[in-house]
């Protein structure tokens, strides 16, 4: 029984379209991230949400926009893909925020040709 | 902005040696550090965490160590197993802030 669940694991897609990842836990958390990890291997907080309300918001470009529909759920909505976008992306879950272990997914590796 | 840092990308040893793995940190804020580990195609999993009013945490065959004056940790695994083949990353994070923040990771290889 996954904890932290993200769809799809590949996603390969072309420039300039639109494309969402969808998360879910099921651990009853309620804080909930997005990570990137880049080239160089770096894992870099993207959002955080805490009960459906955005707490970290980090200088990533506004094409990038998640959605919680309620606490067990944040999904990442990317517009306009750009071959820089090419990346894995995390998602996470934490009891509460501050100090506190993160619960990740699998990780969503998406490719912009 | 590379808080957290780890110097070596890669680690290998014996197996039943022991492995030690640095990480380096520069917000004095930090006061909660954790090292997780990730195998290919996974997303990274908690092995060991430790407070800042700690200098050593144990569990089974892993310690983390830190130092606060050198803004040092490490994470020590005794004896080591093929199985803790993995990339293992180091974080920190502050109590009231939701931004963790993570090294590059360090690819460790136990050879049998």
């Amino acid at each position: 029984d996954t904890a932290v669940s993200q769809t799809p694991k590949y996603l390969v897609t072309q420039m300039g379209n639109d494309k969402s990842i969808k998360c879910e836990q099921n651990l009853g958390h309620d804080t909930m991230y997005w990570y990137k990890q880049d080239s160089k291997k770096f894992l870099k907080i993207m959002f955080s949400y805490n009960n459906k309300e955005l707490i970290i918001n980090e200088t990533v470009p506004n094409r990038f926009s998640p959605k919680s529909p309620d606490k067990a759920h944040l999904n990442l909505h990317i517009n306009s893909l750009e071959l820089g976008d090419s990346a894995v992306y995390f998602c996470a879950s934490s009891l509460r925020t501050g100090g506190e272990v993160l619960f990740f997914g699998s990780g969503t590796q998406l490719s912009v040709l | 902005d590379q808080q957290v840092k780890q110097n070596s990308p890669s680690l290998s040893v014996q197996e039943g040696r022991i492995s030690i793995l640095n990480c380096d940190y520069t917000n004095s804020m930090f006061d909660y550090f954790l090292w997780y580990k990730k195998y290919p195609a996974e997303g990274p999993t908690f092995l060991i965490s430790i407070s800042s009013i700690k200098d050593k945490n144990e569990d089974g065959r892993f310690t983390v160590f830190l130092n606060k004056s050198a803004k040092h940790l490490s994470l020590h695994i005794v004896p080591s197993q093929p199985g803790d083949s993995a990339v293992y990353f180091c974080a920190a994070s502050a109590t009231n802030n939701n931004d963790m923040r993570f090294g590059a990771g360090t690819r460790l290889t136990v050879k049998p």
